[in-house]
This record gives C-alpha cells, structure tokens and sequence, in this order.
C-alpha cells in the first residue's frame, strides 16, 4: 500500500541555521507529492508540490524540495531558519487518483 | 478569497449527543475532503466527495459517522451518537479537479470534545 514515512517527530534547529525534513514514500508509479505546514490551532497550509519535470521544486516561504527517485525521497529543505517556522511540517503523497496519504509530521522547533 | 470555511471552530458535547460539523468550500472547487486529526492516529481523509457526489467513504469509522453536500457550496459531517473517542480536530478541505487537481485547501479545523 502506498504510504508517507516522516522519520523524524521531532527536530530542533537554531534560527539562522539550515533545515532538512525528511520524506519517504512507498508508491509504485510517479508520485505527486506535497509539503504542507501547520501552525499551532491552525489548517494546513501548501507548501510545495512535485507532479513531474524538475526534481528541484520551490515553495512559499523560502522552502525547496527535491524528488529523489532512487531514494524515494522528498525532502523538505530551507537554507535559514526563522523562529516563525516554528510548526508541524506533514508531508503527503496522492494515491488511488485523488486522496491525500499523509505522514505523520515533524514537529520543528526553532530555538534562538 | 475567504478560504474554506468551518463552524463551529470549537465544539463541546456530552457522550451520546448528535454533532454536527459544517464546511463552506472555496467558490469554484468542485471536491471536498473531511479529514481528523488525532494524536494518535495522525491525519486521516473520513470521506471525499466530487461535484457534490461522494466519491470515497471507506475512511468513514463506523456507522455513527455521516457526510452530506446538498450542494456545491456547503457539505456536513454529522456523528450520531457522539463518543469520547471521536474527539479530534476535524477539517475540511476543497480542491479544483481541473489544474492542479490535488491542491487540497484546508479550513481551520473544528476541534470536537466529547466528554
């Protein structure tokens, strides 16, 4: 089946220090793939997404994410933390044409 | 864009009582997702519809969980009766299944307490 797996729960990074989240997924064909934020008492919100060309994709924020098939990965990736980042980061895979499988989420703490 | 829509935000409820949760999609989106959030379990999708049809309800826990859209611009999820255990935060989420069919956007969420 397919599935999302997000080995870390928790990470903490100092502000100013770079990032990397990681995702690996279990999917048979092309994955799409998502990056979504959730600030505390929130919804989610998109921060990135690969459906196919460049594996190297940009988000909002300041984020990137790179699709390694080899790997079957996709990390999330930022080059300076700030505290505002603060949040829980889920990553996601479409199955079955239009369901979102989700990870568990990492809990990023940014510490100054 | 008011984004997707949820009431109420917050809802607390004695075991046994009817809840119902409601969602307003973004203006335009054709699919709407129900989603709980818990501890335990993480983000699980309850049920999915597309043009006000649903699609998936195999996400749907037991017989005690109904979703409904009469229309495309309101959806509900209704438990009947209500456990403890199915406190969590419930969202909603509606995407265009034209473009980029799975950018899902999500409301804020209503956290439910059953107590």
């Amino acid at each position: 089946a397919q599935s999302v797996t997000q080995p870390d729960i928790h990470i903490t990074v100092s502000e100013g220090a770079s990032l990397e989240l990681r995702c690996n997924y279990s999917y048979g064909a092309t994955p799409y793939l998502f990056w979504y934020v959730q600030s505390p008492g929130q919804g989610l919100q998109l921060l990135l997404k690969y459906f196919s060309g460049d594996t190297l994709v940009q988000g909002i924020k300041g984020f990137e994410a790179e699709f390694k098939r080899s790997q079957s990965s996709f990390n999330l990736r930022k080059p300076s933390v700030h505290w505002s980042d603060a949040a829980e980061y889920f990553c996601a895979v479409v199955v079955n044409g239009n369901k979102l499988v989700f990870g568990a989420g990492t809990i990023l703490r940014v510490k100054s | 864009d008011a984004g997707v829509i949820q009431s109420p935000r917050h809802e607390v409820t004695e075991m046994g009582q009817e809840v119902t949760l409601r969602c307003k999609p973004i203006s335009g989106h054709n699919s709407l997702f129900w989603y709980r959030q818990t501890m335990m379990r993480g983000l699980e999708l309850l049920i999915y519809f597309n043009n006000n049809v649903p699609i998936d309800d195999s996400g749907m826990p037991e017989d005690r969980f109904s979703a409904k859209m009469p229309n495309a611009s309101f959806s509900t999820l209704k438990i009947q009766p209500s456990e403890p255990r199915d406190s969590a935060v419930y969202f909603c989420a509606s995407s265009l299944s034209l473009g980029s069919p799975y950018e899902q956007y999500f409301g804020p969420g209503t956290r439910l307490t059953v107590t």
